[in-house]
Order: structure tokens, then sequence, then C-alpha cells
């Protein structure tokens, strides 16, 4: 079965320092997500891409944030610099399409995570 | 998740019935869909429902009422590894998720 590949699985880092997480997902799908879960909450859409277009990134706190989906496939996301607020786990998940027009099923299926914990 | 609620918390016994309600108001409607998400790991997709009525999966099944901005997920025949969070996620373009509600199946 297909699956979002992500990476790491865990990052310990101290505040001020540089994370990134990896996320490739399920091969054919134009749609990639990145969400923000903290503990008892639900998913937060960070940024969503269209192929290597943002769609919608207004959520993605840009002075520390960025994340980039250069050929399409696989993406990255940043932070610089961590702080302790951004301790949570950072899910990727992709569909086979999305953005404003879309209709259907548009059923997101999630990488495992990567959780982030801010000393 | 804004404009979203379900109740945070519900526990029930091995082998009954438990419904997990959910509010939306969103403009641009565009479905409703139900997640599952054990302790740790990612959300896995449950169900889709569009059009008003009742949508039957095995043990599984979800309401909708778009008139109401209302859905439902009934879970039947408890099992204890139903034990998890459901998460309640409306599409209007983009997928806008609830906080979730924390199943407890107890024995």
């Amino acid at each position: 079965e297909a699956e979002v590949a992500q990476s790491p699985r865990y990052k310990i880092t101290e505040k001020s320092q540089a994370v990134a997480f990896w996320c490739d997902p399920i091969s054919g799908h134009a749609t990639l997500y990145w969400y923000r879960q903290i503990l008892g909450q639900g998913p937060e859409l960070l940024v969503q891409f269209q192929d290597e277009s943002v769609v919608d990134d207004s959520q993605l706190p840009k002075d520390r944030f960025s994340a980039e989906r250069l050929k399409g496939v696989d993406s990255t996301l940043k932070i610089q610099p961590a702080e302790l607020g951004d301790s949570a786990m950072y899910l990727c998940a992709s569909s086979p399409w999305g953005g404003s027009q879309s209709s259907g099923a548009n059923v997101l299926t999630f990488g495992a995570g990567s959780r982030l914990t801010v000393l | 998740g804004q404009n979203i609620d379900q109740p945070t918390e519900m526990t029930a016994t091995e082998g009954a019935i438990v419904q997990i309600n959910c509010t939306y108001q969103t403009s641009g409607f565009n479905g409703l869909f139900w997640y599952q998400q054990h302790a740790g790991e990612a959300p896995t997709f449950l169900s889709y429902n569009v059009l008003d009525g009742l949508e039957e999966k095995g043990r599984f099944s979800s309401f909708l009422s778009r008139s109401k901005g209302y859905s439902y997920l009934l879970l039947k025949e408890l099992q204890m590894k139903d034990s998890a969070s459901y998460l309640c996620a409306e599409n209007a373009g983009k997928s806008t998720f609830g906080d979730g509600t924390t199943l407890t199946v107890k024995p």
C-alpha cells in the first residue's frame, strides 16, 4: 500500500536552532499539505501545495517558517529559529487533487509525522 | 479547530454503541470527513459525507445534515482497539479539522 514518507520521526532541538522536516507524498498525488498538531488539538493547516505552487499558506508563520516543493514531488518544511511553542507533531499529507475548485472526496493520506520537541 | 465543534471526551463500554457528534459553520462546504487517530499516530480516513443521510461502512456509520450543519459518527459493537481520537473535518477547498473527540472504550 502506498504511503507518505516523513523524516525524521523525532527531533529534539534547542530554541533558536534551525530544524527541517522532509516529506515524500504518494506517487502521483498533486496536492501536498503540512499540518501542525499540538497535543490535544486537531491538525492545523500550515501550507498547501498544488504541484509546486503554494495554494494556501495563510497560517504559516512566515517570519520563521518556510516550505518548498521545488519539483512538485517531495517537500521540506523549515523552522528557523525554533521557539518553545513550536513543539508539536508536524504532519504531512497528500491527496490526488485539491485546491479551491476541488469537489468530491478529497481524502488525505497522512504520513507518520515528525514530533518536534524544542528545549 | 475553528468553526468545528465536537465533544472533547467520551467513554463507552466494549460491545456498546457510541455516537460522536460534530457541528460545523462554514461557507463553501463541500463535504465532511471523519478520521481516526490513535495516540502518537497519524490520522487515518474513516468516512466521507457530501449528501444528507447515512453512510454505512461495517461497524462505522456517518450521518450528515447540511441544513443543520451537523454530522455524527456512529460506532457499533465497540472494541478496545476503537479507543482513539475521532476527528471531524470539513472540506471547503482545504480540510479544516476539529480538535477531536477522545473515545475510551472500557471492558
